[in-house]
């Protein structure tokens, strides 16, 4: 079983600044990684797949990079509606596994 | 626009099967490109990928839950049904189904049901 490992655990950000979250993958993945956003009572949404391509509707704020073992997601300016949970799921192979996630929280 | 929804006890007793359904609109789950699946989250926790299922009634599971998990489709009803045996405290929590493009990417999402298991 691939192991996804998410950091930091919480992030403290100021809105309009910039975050960077980071999710590592116990063995190569390629770039088959997908991040997701949750917020308190919501079900994910999700928001980049491939590692790098913004699912629909998703604002440019957003992007995704990395391959291999290590992805970055980057929210380039923090809105108010962008706090939240995020997650990283691998589907390189079996089990689907995701990682433990990063609260991004306000400062 | 697709919508899915999970339906389904909300209260399980310790060693019985836990039943769910998950009802899809706006699109047919008969659809070739897409794949059914289940995934859920204890309370303040993490995402547990549980299973797939394709329309046709090929199924993954997770190694993990293997030997309790069955995944059904009924394409005539448009839903795909969960069913988890012999659960205990530890099967507490929000089970989401999502629809998944060839067993990769989750979407989108239903918006989750609680089930607790207590007695």
């Amino acid at each position: 079983e691939i192991v996804m490992t998410q950091s930091p655990g919480t992030l403290s950000v100021s809105p309009g600044e910039r975050a960077t979250l980071s999710c590592r993958a116990s063995q190569s993945i390629s770039n088959n990684l997908a991040w997701y956003q949750q917020k308190p009572g919501q079900a994910p949404r999700l928001l980049i797949y491939g590692a790098s391509t913004r699912a629909t509707g998703i604002p440019a704020r957003f992007s995704g990079s990395g391959s291999g073992t290590e992805f970055t997601l980057t929210i380039s300016s923090l809105q108010s509606e962008d706090f939240a949970v995020y997650y990283c799921q691998q589907y390189n192979s079996w089990p689907l596994t995701f990682g433990g996630g990063t609260k991004v929280e306000i400062k | 626009q697709l919508q899915l929804q999970e339906s389904g006890p909300g209260l399980v007793w310790p060693s019985e099967t836990l039943s769910l359904t998950c009802t899809v609109s706006g699109g047919s789950i008969s659809s070739g490109d897409y794949w059914w699946g289940w995934i859920r989250q204890p309370p303040e926790k993490g995402l547990e990928w549980i299973g797939v299922i394709y329309y046709s009634g090929s199924t993954y599971y997770n190694p993990s839950l293997n030997s309790r998990v069955t995944i059904s489709v009924d394409t005539s009803k448009n839903h795909f049904s969960l069913k988890l045996s012999s659960v205990t405290a530890a099967d507490t929590a929000l089970y989401y189904c999502a629809r998944t493009y060839g067993n990769n990417w989750f979407d989108p999402w239903g918006p989750g049901t609680l089930v607790t298991v207590s007695s």
